[in-house]
């Protein structure tokens, strides 16, 4: 059974501090998502990750795909108040277009504090 | 932006009645899910569709469910006489071929 174990399940941090939220498997994954939930609404994408060392940026985000493909990370500079949510990671475990269901790791929720 | 839509936002049936649980993938879109999420818990794979039949199943999705595309447009996840552990917010999700997987703002369904 393909498993992705988030850390941390919480974070609560100030304004302007950084983090990072890790995303880890033992199994390899073709791809893997990151993705933000609000409560009581669905997971909205924000970026895809598929070859491994893979680094992409989003404004003040950074994810991280590892050389293996079995892990990734999540790096926030300068959080705002507007960062605060469920942040999910998803790795697609089929190497067949018609195989490739998301698994979704535990969620890391974030808090950022004016 | 095109986006995936569901409908009821929130559905509440008693135990042993039929749900159909309703998603409008994005147009150009050939692949289809149903995900589940337990309050609290990590948001599961139930199903996915693609070529007007199933591609995998989870081990949750079993003879109480099905899935349809009636038309061009429609999506529809049946669960066939709900149980009080099928409470859970439904997400549908839809893709391109190679493209990542956009979900719907999902459906609660509450059974009591």
């Amino acid at each position: 059974t393909q498993l992705l174990e988030q850390s941390p399940q919480f974070l609560s941090i100030q304004e302007g501090e950084n983090l990072t939220v890790y995303c880890n498997s033992s199994s390899v994954f073709s791809s893997l998502q990151w993705y933000r939930q609000e409560p009581g609404e669905g997971p909205v994408l924000l970026v895809t990750v598929v070859t491994g060392g893979e680094v992409k940026k989003l404004k003040r985000l950074t994810f991280q795909f590892g050389d293996a493909r079995k892990d990734s990370s999540l790096h926030i500079t300068a959080a705002q108040p507007g960062d605060t949510g469920l942040y999910l990671c998803a790795g697609a475990s089929g190497w067949s277009y018609n195989t490739d269901k998301l698994i979704f790791g535990t969620g890391t929720r974030l808090q950022v504090f004016p | 932006e095109p986006e995936v839509t569901q409908t009821p936002s929130h559905q509440v049936t008693q135990m042993g009645q039929e749900v159909i649980l309703r998603c409008v993938p994005i147009s150009n879109h050939l692949y289809f899910y149903w995900y589940r999420q337990i309050l609290g818990q990590k948001v599961e794979f139930l199903v996915s569709f693609y070529n007007n039949e199933i591609s995998e199943k989870s081990e949750i999705f079993d003879d109480q469910f099905s899935v349809e595309r009636p038309d061009g447009s429609n999506f529809t996840l049946k669960i066939r006489s709900t149980k009080l552990e099928d409470s859970a917010m439904y997400f549908c999700a839809s893709r391109v071929i190679t493209g990542e997987q956009y979900f719907g703002p999902g459906t609660r369904l509450t059974v009591t």
